[in-house]
């Protein structure tokens, strides 16, 4: 089953409006990465967290790494319609081969202007 | 410039057929991935790679097989093409070792009728 599980599945937001999504794994990563795939494209790489606790950001796009090493987060503020996708995260576990991610679901997001 | 390519685009099969896709990088990467895509699922791996002669199954690899032979290519085989094996297929390619952001070709779509 699903190892990586992405909330929500489905998200609706007015342009200007703020939201986040949520990756929760069972087991302890090693490191998360995040992907947008954009309607009919391809996955492409966001960003990648390895600490315990990181945070980066990327202009409105905020990434958390949990203390745990088991959560991630992304908050994307005054969403624009070039943020429509799908966002995936994507954990290395700890016990798995190296270079070998399990995905989310992903967050499908459709932006109302 | 360095890219990812996967061939064909489209496929329409008839059940039971051996299809085959195909995947070229010229990155030089040594790891090699393949995924399918299905609504709700995100991206679920079937085969993936380390280097030459090297592969390694995944977590949805009953009735796919891959072979290795240099470091460009990865094809992708269906032994006997089943309806439930309709999806999107992408592959992928990162360094060697661990954390290393994954680079997705365009995908193809395939259909089994």
């Amino acid at each position: 089953g699903q190892q990586v599980m992405q909330i929500p599945q489905y998200q609706h937001v007015q342009e200007g409006e703020d939201f986040t999504t949520y990756c929760n794994s069972s087991t302890t990563l090693s490191n998360i990465q995040w992907y947008k795939q954009r309607p009919g494209g391809h996955p492409v790489f966001l960003i990648q967290l390895v600490k315990s606790g990181e945070v980066k950001k990327q202009k409105r796009l905020t990434f958390q790494f949990g203390e745990a090493k088991k959560n991630s987060s992304l908050h994307i503020t005054a969403t624009q319609t070039t943020d429509v996708g799908t966002y995936f995260c994507a954990g290395e576990r700890t016990t798995d081969s190296w270079g070998k991610l399990q995905f989310g679901a992903g967050t499908q997001v459709v932006v109302t202007p | 410039d360095a890219e990812i390519t996967q061939s064909p685009r489209h496929k329409i099969t008839e059940t039971g057929r051996q299809v085959t896709l195909a995947c070229h990088q010229t990155w030089n990467h040594n790891n090699m991935f393949w995924y399918r895509q299905d609504l709700g699922h995100g991206l679920r791996l079937i085969h993936y790679s380390y280097g030459v002669q090297d592969t390694n199954k995944g977590e949805v690899s009953d009735g796919y097989s891959v072979s290795r032979s240099n470091t460009e290519d990865l094809p992708l085989t269906l032994e006997s093409a089943a309806s439930s094996q309709t999806s999107v297929y992408f592959c992928a390619s990162s360094v060697t070792g661990t954390g290393g952001e994954q680079y997705f070709g365009p995908g193809t779509r395939l259909t089994v009728t």
